[in-house]
């Protein structure tokens, strides 16, 4: 069964980059994997799918700020120019056999 | 626009049951695969089940099956869960949302969210 692996927590100061990192277990470097961000006290918000060729689908309104991209089975967020409201907790998420996966979240702060 | 509006959550006493209900509206419900996550107090987001666009389909978690049902009125559009036999570990905040597509599964994602309904089990 596929899992997705996160690390716990980032951070990046004002007007900075980052790059938040979704690792795909052994055989299953070919998936595609979905972004969703979490703000505090707040619902999920769907940010983009990114596939192994590294072509991304972002979702409606996602700011220019926010790419993906991927390397093996790594799949990648980068959000550039970072903004206060980019404070919030970050999940990828797939599929494994009839089962939904998510990782465990990053939290990025903002400094 | 997309809207999700979970209802039906509270309080409830271990091995009763309760019911959750998903309105969704501004897309065409039946063209879709629906989803029910939950999230734990402090913890991270936790898939729960899912449905095809015609009920034919449809998983859950370990952790739910032989408890959880969910299914889908594409007239009223509307999801629900029934949850039965509940525990400590169901407490949680669920979460309704909305596929990419008909179809569930490798490719396929939830692309809009509810906000939630809070279901918490104690006695």
């Amino acid at each position: 069964q596929v899992v997705v692996t996160q690390s716990p927590s980032a951070s990046a100061s004002l007007g900075a980059s980052v790059t938040l990192t979704c690792t795909l277990s052994s055989g299953h470097s070919s998936y595609a994997i979905a972004w969703h961000q979490q703000r505090p006290e707040k619902g999920p918000r769907y940010l983009m799918k990114v596939s192994s060729d590294g072509s991304h689908i972002k979702g409606d309104g996602i700011p220019g700020r926010f790419s993906g991209s991927s390397s093996g089975a790594e799949r990648y967020l980068t959000i550039s120019s970072l903004q206060s409201e980019d404070e919030a907790d970050y999940y990828c998420q797939t599929w494994g056999t009839g089962k939904g996966v998510f990782g465990g979240g990053t939290k990025l702060t903002v400094l | 626009e997309v809207h999700l509006v979970e209802s039906g959550g509270g309080l409830v006493q271990p091995g009763r049951s309760l019911r959750l209900s998903c309105a969704a509206s501004g897309f065409t419900f039946d063209d879709y695969a629906m989803h029910w996550v939950r999230q734990a107090p402090g913890k991270g987001l936790e898939w729960v089940s899912s449905i095809n666009w015609n009920s034919v389909t449809i998983d859950y978690a370990d952790s739910v099956k032989g408890r959880f049902t969910i299914s889908r009125d594409n007239a009223k559009n509307s999801l629900y869960l029934q949850m039965n036999s509940l525990t400590a570990e169901d407490t949680a905040l669920y979460y309704c949302a909305k596929d990419v597509s008909g179809y569930y599964g490798p490719g396929s994602h939830p692309d809009y969210w509810g906000q939630g309904a809070l279901v918490t089990v104690s006695s």
